[in-house]
């Protein structure tokens, strides 16, 4: 089975600094993978995904995550948070093909600070 | 875009009694729904897979008789937490998948649910 490990707990930034969450999966075949965003009060969106092709893979906001597969990581990077970046973000691994089911990360918990 | 909805937003209700939680695709047939559960400062633990016309696939150590789940149509499947206890207390978010998407799936904004 497929399990996904976020490093980052909580994570407190000041306004402009560069952003980098990791994201460690672990499955032997083919993943898809994911970052999703929880905003305070709101329902999980998608940031950004990787099915195949090129491994650097840009989203919503300014976000971009690397697919390295030799490292199985799907960090998330951003060169500039703002405060409207403060939320939780989760990572997500599926096995690739049909409606698999997804496996998320424990979250990362993102303050920025004005 | 793909839009989930959940009802009810919130719900509380007395140790003992059964809620039932509606998930619902607004624009789009899903034929599989996810179930799952969040805990406070934890990430969302699958429960069980929702198929249209046949029977959910529970994950371990999730109790189908506590938790059913009747995917009655393309559009709509409910959760039903059956004698609930204070233990069950959380937040249940459902997500439908879309063909087109790449079978991304889409979530909804979750339940509240608190036992008393």
């Amino acid at each position: 089975a497929q399990s996904v490990s976020q490093h980052n707990h909580h994570v407190i930034l000041s306004e402009a600094a560069s952003l980098e969450l990791g994201c460690n999966y672990s499955y032997g075949g083919t993943v898809n993978l994911f970052w999703y965003v929880q905003y305070p009060g709101q329902h999980l969106q998608l940031l950004l995904k990787y099915f195949s092709g090129d491994p650097l893979v840009k989203g919503i906001k300014g976000f971009e995550a690397e697919f390295i597969k030799s490292k199985f990581s799907f960090n998330l990077r951003k060169p500039s948070v703002q405060w409207s970046d403060t939320a939780e973000y989760f990572c997500a691994v599926r096995v690739s093909g049909g409606y698999q089911k997804v496996t998320f990360g424990t979250g990362t918990k993102l303050q920025v600070i004005p | 875009g793909a839009v989930v909805s959940q009802h009810p937003s919130r719900v509380i209700c007395k140790s003992g009694t059964s809620v039932k939680i509606e998930c619902r695709s607004l624009d789009f047939q899903a034929t599989t729904m996810f179930w799952y559960r969040q805990f406070p400062k934890k990430s969302l633990m699958l429960m069980a897979t929702s198929n249209e016309g046949s029977k959910a696939t529970y994950e371990q150590g999730v109790e189908k008789d506590k938790f059913l789940i009747n995917h009655a149509s393309l559009t709509l499947s409910t959760l039903t937490v059956t004698s609930a206890h204070p233990e069950d207390s959380s937040f249940y978010i459902c997500s439908a998948g879309r063909t087109r998407e790449g079978n991304e799936q889409f979530f909804g904004p979750g339940t509240r649910l608190t036992v008393l």
